[in-house]
């Protein structure tokens, strides 16, 4: 059981160069999440998908697309990185009916810079 | 912007002794209010919750302490050792549908030998 997998888990990019972020999921969750974590800040919502075929923005959206594929898979696509973007994104999900307080998983990461 | 404000930044500890880390909230959405414990490279990993109802949890040598009418709660590390040094969240549910948390800024805890 893995639990939440995101990849890749390093990136470097170009300022202007698209990628996408892959998180799958094999709990049967049905929430899913992206979050991103910068020094002294926390962790910000960017996305959130709240089950298969639904997508909100976050706190911090702007930059940044996703797709919730079907029930395991929610992608992040950054179409034009830039050096704001650098930092550190994690991907998470319940279970529909629990609270994300009390039961919400984290995957372990996607390292990412653009220079 | 609901914020949840936490302290201290940073925590040096001796070995055996006692780590407290405090937040204080806005929401009053009514949901559980969990601790995060990361490590260097890792994801953070759920520590212990508590709901607005209680007003104390206890689960081994971590213990939360809840305090609604002052909107704030706080973590107790009891007999801290070298290896709960990590980074520490707290979290608030924000409410408004979507199952939202709103995160502390972290706490780097350090416990030395």
């Amino acid at each position: 059981n893995a639990g939440v997998t995101q990849t890749p888990k390093f990136q470097v990019l170009k300022t202007g160069q698209s990628m996408t972020l892959q998180c799958a999921q094999d709990m049967n969750h049905n929430s899913m999440y992206w979050y991103r974590q910068d020094p002294g800040m926390g962790l910000r919502l960017i996305y959130y998908s709240a089950s298969e075929g639904t997508t909100d923005k976050g706190e911090v959206p702007n930059g940044y697309n996703v797709s919730r594929l079907n029930k395991r898979e929610f992608s992040l696509r950054l179409e034009s990185a830039a050096p704001s973007q650098t930092s550190v994104y994690f991907c998470a999900s319940i279970l529909q009916g629990e609270s994300a307080g009390n039961t919400i998983y984290f995957g372990e990461g996607s390292w990412l810079t653009v220079v | 912007q609901q914020q949840v404000k936490q302290s201290p930044q940073s925590l040096i500890v001796q070995k055996g002794g006692i780590s407290i880390i405090n937040c204080a909230y806005e929401n009053t959405a009514f949901d559980y209010f969990p601790w995060y414990q990361q490590f260097p490279g890792k994801g953070p990993a759920l520590l212990i919750a508590i709901r607005p109802d209680v007003s104390e949890k206890k689960e081994g040598r971590f213990t939360i302490s809840f305090n609604k009418s002052a909107k704030q709660f706080s973590l107790h590390i009891m007999d801290s050792q070298p290896g709960d040094s990590a980074t520490y969240f707290c979290a608030s549910p924000r409410g408004g549908g979507g199952n939202k948390l709103t995160f502390g800024t972290g706490t780097q805890l350090k416990v030395e030998l």
